[in-house]
């Protein structure tokens, strides 16, 4: 296993248009994150998924913003009519429910809206 | 909501130097854990502390949990240049079942 894998690194996009990022976790891994960060912040939640269920969604997470875990495997995180504002980096985790083997997090995928 | 407080948010020191950053909140977590992280890419877990007054080392670096578990600390002996990065503190709420809510984080930077 490589560890969590995010695609693509990199997102240019113009405003109002739309704009889907992938990540694929550990495999053994049941729970998965998505974590939004700016600069000179730290990751801020967005929302989580154990196995196929989204469990929690943060209230920074507008109705613009979508997330998906068919099967349990892979997530997508989709966001519509992109605003500049929604520029940052976004990461992704995995980790194991129950264990304190903290999050593996991918590179992240930096998004700029122009 | 659970806040993280960090200081200092930067921090400039020499090489060889000894430092301290500190994680704070009002809030009691089950557990605490610190990540560096490098320019443009995601944070690697350096360590995981779960009982109060916990002291755990990591070569030169030496994490401690507050008694009261709202608290923590890490210490750098000998900072070296590979120790330039982002440092961030991440609690779990007491449930043990929430999502890691993170501090602004300090950037430390070592020169040589």
């Amino acid at each position: 296993d490589t560890g969590v894998s995010q695609n693509p690194r990199h997102k240019i996009t113009k405003r109002g248009q739309n704009v889907t990022f992938r990540c694929d976790p550990i495999s053994e891994h049941n729970r998965l994150y998505w974590y939004r960060q700016t600069l000179g912040q730290g990751p801020e939640f967005l929302t989580y998924f154990q196995n196929e269920a989204q469990l929690e969604k943060s209230r920074l997470l507008s109705d613009r913003f979508s997330a998906e875990r068919p099967k349990g495997s892979f997530s997508t995180l989709e966001i519509q009519r992109t605003e500049q504002g929604d520029s940052a980096m976004y990461l992704c985790a995995s980790s194991v429910f129950g264990s304190n083997y903290g999050y593996t997090f991918g590179s992240g995928t930096r998004l700029t809206v122009v | 909501t659970q806040l993280l407080e960090q200081s200092p948010q930067f921090l400039s020191i020499q090489e060889g130097e000894n430092l301290t950053v500190y994680c704070n909140s009002s809030s009691v977590f089950s557990s605490l854990q610190w990540y560096r992280q490098e320019p443009g890419e995601g944070p690697v877990l350096l360590v995981t502390v779960v009982t109060g007054g916990e002291v755990k080392k990591l070569k030169r670096l030496t994490f401690q949990f507050g008694d009261a578990r709202k608290d923590s600390s890490l210490h750098i002996t000998a900072a070296q240049t590979g120790d330039t990065g982002l440092y961030l503190c991440a609690g779990v709420g007491l449930s043990g079942n929430t999502p890691l809510v993170f501090g602004k984080g300090t950037r430390l930077s070592v020169i040589a």
